[in-house]
């Protein structure tokens, strides 16, 4: 039973345009999302957070959005640059800091 | 040198034999993980330890075991490996803050 969702498997995208993925989850009690960003033969490296205190946050040309009625978290990247293409993973945890991760959206950013 | 060091980078083992990953961190952090990837399944959580006296099974830790010999140490065996165990596996380090995992860049490991 797959607690956190990434239900695109890819994204292409222009360069400039903006990048939206997305990311279901089924568990009530997650209270911290991440989003991390995995480039071949490299681990994943941290980008973004979010508590469920808020809907919103921000850091450079990231955003992230959590609408916790909708279960459902999504991440904008604007503007999408050819160096953004690669698998984006959200994770959720439940106060345990032990995540749950989704099953990945490969981005592409066409130049 | 990397924050999360994890060796072999790359392994190929036959049936049956026993294997083991390790996993060593520079970042003082007190939590480790080992997750395995699998294409459309993503990161599956096998085995984390939140000190060193404490091991805690992940959602997929059949087959597996780990030994934490110290807050910068964490190693994940497998006593008789099988093709299903072919994947990419990852080990990670965390503190007490929810500012998420520092990852390792991965062991891929094949079983014929």
């Amino acid at each position: 039973d797959q607690q956190v969702k990434q239900n695109s498997p890819s994204l292409s995208v222009q360069e400039g345009r903006i990048s939206i993925l997305n990311c279901d989850y089924t568990n009530s009690m997650f209270d911290y999302f991440l989003w991390y960003k995995k480039y071949p033969a490299e681990g994943p490296t941290f980008l973004i957070s979010i508590s469920s205190i808020k809907d919103k946050n921000e850091d450079g040309r990231f955003t992230v959005f959590l609408n916790k009625s909708a279960k459902h978290l999504s991440l904008h990247i604007v503007p999408s640059q050819p160096g953004d293409s690669a698998v984006y993973f959200c994770a959720a945890s439940e106060g345990t800091y032990k995540y749950i991760f989704g099953t990945g959206t490969r981005l592409k950013v066409l130049a | 040198d990397a924050d999360v060091t994890q060796t072999p980078r790359n392994r190929i083992t036959k049936t049956g034999k026993r294997i083991m990953l390790e996993c060593s961190q520079t970042k003082g952090h007190d939590r480790m993980y080992w997750y395995r990837q699998d294409p459309g399944l993503g990161l599956r959580l096998i085995y984390y330890s939140f000190d060193v006296k404490d091991i805690n099974k992940g959602e997929i830790s059949d087959g597996y075991s780990v030994s934490r010999q110290a807050q910068a140490k964490f190693s994940l065996s497998l006593e008789s490996a099988i093709p299903n165990q072919t994947a990419l596996y990852f080990c990670a380090t965390s503190d007490l803050q929810r500012g998420g995992y520092t990852f390792g860049s991965g062991t891929r490991l094949t079983v014929v």
